[in-house]
């Protein structure tokens, strides 16, 4: 596509249940990378692929939270047993790599997630 | 770490006139980018004007300028001629110049536009 793709827009679960968010970046974009927007915290960096790898899991917030990416596009977080302070807006931004990139990262429109 | 400040959290401006978002960082690095990204209620978002620390000379974009002062660590946003769809949450963020580093961002300023 034209630009990066993430769903479900809107999500809303049970506490307790496991939900999965994906992300497909622009075509061709090596490096991806996941963030949470919330009201108390702003954006945080949750988690930086290059290709299928993930040299970076740094800002992952608990063991609870994972991520994968396959085939160097398409990549999933997935929340296990989410609790109500994961609700959020979970962004997803792709870059090309490399100083063709120039740093710039080119957003999705979020998938906001929220915990009953 | 680096860390990214901006001190206005709602700014207004009339239709048609000037507005300077103020954003200021700490980091140790030499190298590196800024950005203003601007984030409308569709939530995505969208690069305005982005600044390398090498240059001297300040960033344009149309109607949106950037006021780069590197020693005091200042990259403030000038927005020219205000419009209706300017209206939306403005971010500055750094980045260091290495490719696959993490964006920075600062707690966002809420620019409200008055016709």
């Amino acid at each position: 596509g034209a630009g990066v793709s993430q769903s479900p827009s809107n999500k809303v679960t049970e506490k307790g249940k496991d939900v999965e968010l994906r992300c497909d970046p622009i075509s061709g974009h090596t490096a991806l990378y996941w963030y949470r927007q919330s009201l108390g915290q702003g954006l945080e960096f949750l988690i930086y692929f290059q290709g299928n790898s993930a040299p970076d899991k740094s800002g992952l917030p608990s063991d609870r939270f994972s991520a994968e990416r396959t085939g160097g596009s398409v990549s999933t977080l997935t929340i296990q047993r989410t609790q109500q302070e994961d609700s959020a807006v979970y962004l997803c931004a792709s870059s090309p790599g490399g100083t063709q990139g120039k740093n710039i990262q080119y957003f999705g429109a979020g998938t906001r997630l929220s915990v009953l | 770490a680096q860390t990214v400040t901006q001190s206005q959290p709602e700014m207004s401006v009339q239709e048609a006139e000037t507005v300077t978002l103020s954003c200021t960082y700490d980091t140790s690095e030499s190298d590196y980018y800024l950005f203003w990204y601007k984030q409308p209620p569709s939530r995505q978002m969208i690069l305005v004007i982005r600044q390398e620390a090498y240059k001297q000379q300040n960033a344009t974009e149309n109607r949106f300028s950037v006021n780069f002062q590197k020693a005091a660590k200042s990259f403030s946003l000038k927005i020219s001629d205000s419009q209706l769809g300017d209206a939306a949450m403005y971010f500055c963020a750094y980045i260091r110049n290495n490719a696959g580093n993490m964006l920075t961002f600062g707690g966002g300023t809420r620019l409200m536009v008055k016709p």
